[in-house]
């Protein structure tokens, strides 16, 4: 079993659409947990992260960590095509040297 | 503009050329980072260099070689490359190994091995 598992998609949507993502993890140990969205031919961009179970909201995106499932999402409301890019989880553990990610899913949000 | 600069940004080089990628941060991050990324593939660790302490992924082949002249600066040593190593090169950086505020990316190099 992967650290850490992502369904690829692709996952297209209309304008305006919720949108969840989600992955899920086998490392109990893991404490910190991110989002990244890259665009192509782009490095991956910082959008959330947390620390340990609970939400948290930035605008028009909330993340959200389960860890009694080992389980984390992303829910982006009132999907712009700006939004079409891969999303790839990230996360590490109190004693990792780097983070682990996830294979990324790739988001169209089609106008 | 990503506060993690990368150059150059595409590199095309023959398989018995020497080559560097260079990536700077000023953001006084302890951490840097580099990672190879193919299409569609998420971002693999190549090199962790953290405190001036240098950790290596020890599947990384010894074509690919790091350096660190100083703690704003990351290089990466290339030298007889293979067409498999053609990838998006991305150089990374952060606070605290990334555990509270994550890495910060550079838009990365895109190297074509022929």
């Amino acid at each position: 079993q992967k650290e850490v598992e992502q369904d690829p998609g692709p996952l297209s949507v209309p304008e305006g659409a919720i949108v969840s993502l989600n992955c899920t993890y086998s490392n109990s140990a893991f404490q910190y947990f991110m989002w990244y969205r890259q665009y192509s031919r782009k490095g991956p961009e910082l959008l959330m992260y947390t620390y340990s179970s609970g939400n948290k909201e930035d605008g028009r995106f909330t993340a959200q960590v389960d860890k009694s499932s080992k389980y984390i999402s992303l829910f982006i409301r009132d999907s712009q095509p700006s939004d079409s890019a891969t999303y790839l989880c990230a996360m590490i553990s109190e004693a990792g040297t780097a983070l682990i990610f996830g294979k990324g899913t790739t988001l169209s949000v089609s106008s | 503009d990503t506060e993690v600069t990368q150059t150059p940004k595409h590199l095309v080089m023959g398989m018995t050329n020497k080559k560097s990628l260079k990536c700077e941060q000023h953001m006084g991050h302890r951490a840097m980072y580099w990672y190879k990324q193919k299409a569609k593939k998420p971002p693999e660790l190549m090199f962790v260099y953290s405190y001036e302490k240098l950790s290596i992924n020890e599947s990384v082949p010894s074509r690919f070689s790091p350096e660190c002249p100083n703690s704003s600066l990351l290089n990466l040593h290339l030298h007889a490359l293979q067409p498999e190593d053609s990838a998006l090169y991305l150089c990374a950086s952060s606070q605290d190994q990334g555990k509270l505020y994550g890495y910060t990316f550079g838009s990365g190099t895109r190297l074509t091995v022929v």
